[in-house]
């Protein structure tokens, strides 16, 4: 167990549709990232918060969006979903901003139908 | 953008075999990590690598971070039933200003009892 928990671990919805991903960090840790795992394409980062502020931005869509709140939990908002937008949604975590050792949570997968 | 092209892609392994799998980069890292999943989980991580030809080990895991500072190399020792599971290399170029992880695509270990 990393000590990062994510929910919900399983989201079926439809074409069009809004979701939002939620992630706690491991206690202490001030930095959240998300990734996006499909089988073709292995892991892409989508974005860092580090405290609450926007650290690095990766391939994330426009239609998605994150923030952190002041107890460092983060949300993940996908909207107008696709097809394409079906995977496995892993947030990770890590002390600082800039650190190398990022631990991950057991993942969100959603599936679009 | 920087890429990593980890190999094997799959192997099938008779319980008792040691197993070596690899990562090259198209730029330096500065940083090395290698992370295993197993199937609905998230990745754990299991070494971490921060100098050119350091070489650590984790009980039957030992890596290695190449002197060209491109490449990386992850050993098991005498395999068992649940190593099984997706090895991925990740890597960093802390000197590049950027904290992202770009992570190979993963090599999918089988071990045959």
């Amino acid at each position: 167990d990393s000590g990062v928990t994510q929910t919900p671990k399983h989201l079926i919805t439809a074409t069009g549709q809004r979701v939002t991903l939620r992630c706690s960090p491991r206690s202490g840790d001030l930095s959240v990232y998300w990734y996006q795992q499909s089988l073709d394409q292995g892991l892409q980062f989508l974005i860092q918060y580090y405290n609450g502020e926007e650290r690095a931005k990766g391939n994330i869509l426009e239609r998605f969006s994150a923030q952190q709140f002041p107890d460092l939990h983060s949300e993940l908002n996908l909207s107008s979903l696709e097809l394409g937008d079906s995977a496995l949604y892993f947030c990770a975590s890590s002390v600082y901003g800039g650190d190398n050792e990022q631990f991950f949570g057991p993942g969100t997968r959603l599936t679009v139908l | 953008g920087q890429q990593l092209n980890q190999s094997p892609q799959s192997m099938f392994i008779q319980e008792g075999e040691d197993v070596s799998m690899n990562c090259t980069s198209s730029s330096i890292f500065n940083t090395w990590l290698w992370y295993k999943q197993d199937p609905g989980e998230g990745p754990v991580l299991l070494i971490a690598l921060y100098k050119a030809g350091e070489l650590t080990s984790n009980g039957r895991l030992t890596a290695q971070f190449g002197i060209t500072r491109k490449d990386s190399f992850l050993n098991i020792s005498a395999s068992i039933p649940s190593d099984v599971g997706i090895y991925f290399c990740a890597g960093r170029d802390s000197g590049a200003g950027s904290y992202q992880l770009t992570f190979g695509k993963g090599t999918k270990l089988s071990v045959i009892p």
